[in-house]
Order: C-alpha cells, then structure tokens, then sequence
C-alpha cells in the first residue's frame, strides 16, 4: 500500500522558535494532502488542505499565519509552526489520498509530537 | 454540515469473543464513503474498513466486519476473535464522494483487549 513518511516524529523546541514538519509521500503522488492536530485522548481535527502549487485552503478557526503550510512538489508537503507556544504543544499527523483503485482511502504519516517549553 | 458520532467512549472485550463498535453519522448525501481506522498507542493511524455507499453488500476484513445500515445512517464494526493486538482508538469516519477528499471523524471508542 501507499506510504507516507512524516519527519520529524518528535521535536522538542523553546518558545518563540519556529519548527517544521515535514509529510511526503513515498511512493505515489499527492496533489493533496492533509493536516490534523490531535489533543490527548481526542479525535483528530482537520487543520488545513495543502494543494501542490497553490495555496493551502485552511479550516475555520486556524491561524494561517501562525502554521504556515507549502506544497511545493507532488511528494512534499510542510507545515511550518511560526512563533511557537505552549499552547501549540499537540500532535500534528498528516494524510494523503491513494492513487488509483485505493484513490479513496486516506493513509497517514506516523505523526510528529511537538513540545514548545 | 456531515457529522459522525461515537457513542460509545470506552468499550472492553474478552480475548477470543466479539465486540461491536456504533457509529451514526449525518449527512444529505447520497454518494459518500465510510471508513473505521484504528490508533494504536504508537498513534499511527490505520485502515480497518472501508464502504463505499453505493453497495449494498457490507464490507469485511478477515475478522473485521461491518453492519452499514444507509437509510438508518449507522455504520457499526463488528471484531471476531477479538486479539490482544487489537486494542486501540476507533475512529469511524465519514468521506464525501465528490469534492473536497477530507474526513470527517468522530470522537472515537478506546477498545481495551483483557487476556
């Protein structure tokens, strides 16, 4: 099945810094790809869809400025958290749709905890 | 808007028996699919099962079935022979055909195995 690798998996970083994350696609294309925030024992919460070659279309109540997302190639996608907190200490997981007859099925980067201290 | 929900918070099995996950969902589509992911402690996201709404026919996995009731909008995954590898987050979630290829979620069911 398709894979998508998400680097780093855990970062810690001091406040004010800015972290990146990275989400590719290993092995098929991605023209789209999505990503969540997942709080302690909740579900996940779409943050933003990243299209390649435009710009990422962001959910309700997200702060474009402060994750800051780019799509540059059909593999890559990045999400750049700007000014890091405490409060945006959560666990990030991207996904991407499958190609072909699995065009319908959404796989998943393993995640990336992030802690601002 | 589609909205999923999971009644059930925490769900525990026996090893060896079956146990059956609820998921409803809402919806004023007719052409949409449904998933159940499993989120191991690792974290990493997993596809159990699949359904496109168009089939009649309910989907199965090996030990992983489902009961897809359309026009009752439930969408409930059934474990045989429930393993300890099975623990985990269900999450049940919900895909609009055409369109946008986002999830929606619902809350999800912990399922804890006891040997």
């Amino acid at each position: 099945g398709a894979v998508v690798s998400q680097h780093p998996s855990w970062v810690i970083c001091k406040s004010g810094t800015s972290v990146k994350i990275e989400c590719r696609s290993l092995d098929f294309q991605a023209t789209t790809m999505f990503w969540y925030r997942q709080f302690p024992k909740q579900s996940l919460m779409l943050m933003a869809t990243s299209n390649e070659g435009s710009k990422a279309t962001y959910e309700q109540g997200v702060e474009k400025d402060k994750f800051l997302i780019n799509h540059a190639s059909l593999t890559l996608s990045t999400l750049t958290v700007t000014s890091a907190h405490p409060e945006d200490s959560s666990f990030y997981i991207c996904s991407a749709p499958g190609q072909g007859w699995v065009k319908n099925i959404q796989y998943f980067g393993a995640g990336t905890r992030l802690s601002v201290l | 808007a589609q909205t999923v929900t999971q009644s059930q918070p925490e769900m525990s099995v026996q090893e060896a028996e079956t146990v059956t996950l609820s998921c409803t969902y809402d919806t004023s589509e007719s052409d949409y699919y449904l998933f159940w992911y499993k989120q191991p402690p690792s974290r990493q996201m997993i596809l159990v099962i699949r359904q496109e709404a168009y089939k009649q026919q309910n989907a199965t996995e090996n030990r992983f079935s489902v009961n897809f009731q359309k026009a009752a909008k439930s969408f409930s995954l059934k474990i045989s022979d429930s393993q300890l590898g099975d623990a985990a987050m269900y999450f049940c979630a919900y895909r609009f055909q055409g369109g946008s290829e986002k999830l929606v979620f619902g809350k999800g069911t912990k399922l804890t195995v006891n040997p």
